[in-house]
């Protein structure tokens, strides 16, 4: 089965670094993609992931623990545009590109 | 147009109604996916086709059976449906290399209410 678990809520400063958790319990890994959804647009992609470390994007770092089944998204210098629902997903097989999503993680970034 | 496109934005149709949502993908990529992101859950996966094959059915009521005419376009039929099937319908497209691994790239979505 999948089981991702990652914060419901998070509410930050402009200006501010906050780091959004994932765990998993997959049968079938094949990295984890973190995606970023404005409200009423569609998901668009932030980071993949798939061996242990960290991955920095400019004020987006993702970090991944295969061990431990954890990853975070770290989001810097924090901008009210940042505000946003910040999906994880898993990847399992090979064949296409199918994700197992986590529930989301609506971050609010205030002045 | 450029990525993916999906019509309509949003449709309200009767549990005795026959529709269709439509898919339409200008990346050039071979697989294509139907997602269901209903509010308070996780977005979940429908079905995959990559080279116009369906690969994956997640279990779907047979109430909603998808079309790929070719990689570029993509189909939802829709008949019957239950007040419970309202939802934001999301498309996604990606280039399966079957040992690679690219991002999939998504559609606004179709906002389905069943009334």
């Amino acid at each position: 089965g999948q089981n991702i678990d990652q914060p419901t809520e998070m509410t930050a400063t402009e200006g501010a670094i906050v780091q959004i958790n994932c765990t998993y319990q997959t049968s079938g890994f094949n990295g984890l993609f973190w995606y970023q959804q404005h409200a009423g647009e569609a998901p668009t992609f932030l980071s993949y992931n798939v061996l242990d470390g960290l991955e920095e994007k400019g004020r987006f770092s993702s970090f991944l623990s295969r061990s431990k089944g954890y990853s975070y998204l770290l989001l810097k210098e924090l901008q009210m545009k940042d505000s946003a629902s910040y999906l994880c997903a898993v990847l399992r097989g090979n064949a296409g590109n199918m994700l197992t999503f986590g529930g989301g993680t609506r971050l609010m970034v205030k002045p | 147009e450029t990525g993916v496109t999906q019509t309509p934005r949003h449709l309200v149709m009767g549990m005795t109604n026959k529709k269709s949502l439509k898919c339409e993908q200008h990346l050039g990529h071979n697989a294509m996916y139907w997602y269901k992101q209903s509010a308070k859950k996780p977005l979940e996966l429908m079905f995959v086709y990559s080279l116009e094959e369906r690969v994956e059915n997640n279990s779907v009521p047979s109430r909603f059976s998808p079309e790929c005419p070719n990689s570029s376009h993509l189909f939802l039929h829709l008949h019957t449906l239950q007040p419970e099937d309202s939802a934001l319908y999301l498309c996604a497209s990606s280039q399966d290399h079957g040992t690679g691994v690219t991002e999939a790239f998504f559609g606004q979505g179709t906002r389905l209410t069943v009334v």
